[in-house]
């Protein structure tokens, strides 16, 4: 499982409100990334960091924002929660060798959000 | 940018054999096959990188077409255990993947 866990699993919030969603990863991989999940859709990357404090926008970045202060953290915050950004949550990290060797993306085990 | 797969649902009964494709209008680098079962992050298959390699997890196996830019799945004497949904994952050296809306597939006894 690539030493990735996400906090919490579950939130139901209000809209909104502020929501912080934690990925923490125990392998010191430099990628890190975020992704949204809906029927339908697939996975749409929302932030991606490429190491510490260096971050980068994906295709659904609006209401989203990221930081990452230490490499094993890398957390998402939704400004102002509201009823389109219910989803399931991936955090993912890359494990990257030599090019093309070994360049495999792990999934977290996901975080379910429901804004009401 | 999201490659388009197909089909975008697809029964089989157990021994059957089944494709899926991704395609792109973009120039790829590589392309990153994940099955998800129901509840569960999506688990990594296999990577195929551009030069039409083909590869194989179990009797799943995969090849890329870089001309077209298209990948295909191939599932073969299914098994009970491959059902779930398929995701291809599209790279265009960016380090960035773009996913497609994913192919479920269901095998039955």
């Amino acid at each position: 499982d690539a030493g990735i866990t996400q906090s919490p699993r579950h939130k139901v919030t209000e809209t909104g409100t502020p929501v912080t969603l934690r990925c923490h990863q125990t392998e010191n991989h430099r990628y890190m990334y975020w992704y949204r999940q809906d029927p339908g859709h697939g996975l749409r990357l929302i932030h991606y960091s490429y190491g510490v404090k260096d971050t980068d926008k994906g295709e659904v970045s609006d209401g989203y924002s990221v930081s990452r202060s230490k490499t094993e953290d890398f957390l998402l915050t939704l400004e102002s929660a509201t009823s389109s950004q219910t989803s399931v949550y991936f955090c993912a990290i890359t494990q990257r060798g030599l090019r093309g060797s070994s360049d495999t993306q792990y999934f977290g085990p996901g975080t379910r959000l429901t804004v009401l | 940018q999201q490659p388009v797969q197909s089909p975008q649902a697809v029964i089989l009964r157990e021994g059957e054999d089944a494709v899926i494709n991704c395609s792109s209008s973009k120039a790829l680098y590589s392309v990153h096959w994940y099955r998800q079962k129901h509840g569960e992050a999506p688990v990594f298959l296999m990577i195929l990188l551009k030069g039409g390699e083909q590869k194989g997890h179990e009797k799943i196996s995969a090849s890329f077409n870089e001309k077209k830019q298209q990948s295909s799945l191939y599932l073969t004497a299914s098994q009970l255990s491959y059902s779930g949904t398929y995701f291809c994952g599209t790279e265009m050296a960016d380090y960035k993947l773009s996913f497609g809306a994913g192919t479920t597939v269901t095998v039955r006894a």
